[in-house]
């Protein structure tokens, strides 16, 4: 199964700035996934990435507040932009091609923002 | 649109007791199921899962689930559990591959001495 590096591993920032997430997979892959989990709460998902085109975003994200990149089948970005108490959460990138692998999951980006 | 409901937000169990905790999903198509573990400060860790075949399907650590098309549930269990279970589990559904996974709401297991 695929490995993933997230980076960073957690960040303290403050209000009205912004931050980016990075996450590299150790193979090709094709969709990728970045999720939101909120103080004490489940995973929800924030938008799939597929490389060469745009970011498809669920209800309650915006391309503005949360920027995608795909430049090609190994990396990805997210930027969490002007940010707001309300925005501390982990986020978490994932890919899942195969499902015998199951889906893979970054360690995860623990955000505080003050 | 699929949607799974974890029925308990926590579940307090004793070292060495047996315990299950419930997951249910709703779906008007086939789907395939998953279970992850979340220990403290930690990322998300595949227990197990199920494509097809056996409806009991085992995983790491000991732990089973067995899927129930019938009653659209996806139960994971543990004949005996250890202080180290103490985490949070979630069940997870996806279409298939290359699509998005849809999360439970999450059950806190806490297992005590």
């Amino acid at each position: 199964s695929a490995v993933i590096s997230q980076k960073p591993s957690r960040d303290i920032c403050q209000r009205g700035t912004s931050l980016t997430i990075q996450c590299q997979v150790d193979s090709q892959v094709t969709m990728m996934f970045w999720y939101r989990q909120q103080p004490g709460q489940s995973l929800t998902l924030i938008a799939t990435a597929n490389q060469g085109s745009e970011a498809t975003y669920e209800s309650g994200f915006v391309i503005d507040k949360f920027p995608i990149s795909r430049p090609n089948l190994t990396f990805s970005t997210l930027t969490v932009s002007n940010m707001s108490p309300e925005d501390s959460s982990i986020y978490l990138c994932s890919v899942g091609g195969q499902l015998d692998y199951g889906y893979t999951f970054g360690s995860g980006t623990r955000l505080t923002v003050v | 649109a699929q949607s799974v409901t974890q029925l308990d937000s926590q579940v307090p169990v004793f070292e060495e007791a047996p315990v299950e905790l419930r997951c249910n999903y709703s779906s008007s198509v086939s789907v395939y199921l998953f279970w992850y573990v979340q220990y403290p400060n930690q990322g998300l860790q595949l227990l197990l899962k199920y494509l097809s075949g056996s409806t009991l399907v085992k995983g790491i650590n000991g732990f089973e689930a067995e899927f129930n098309k019938s009653q659209t549930s996806f139960h994971l269990r543990k004949p005996s559990v250890h202080i180290s279970d103490t985490a949070e589990y979630f069940c997870a559904v996806t279409l298939g591959a290359g699509n998005m996974l849809t999360f439970g709401g999450g059950t806190r297991l806490m297992v005590k001495p």
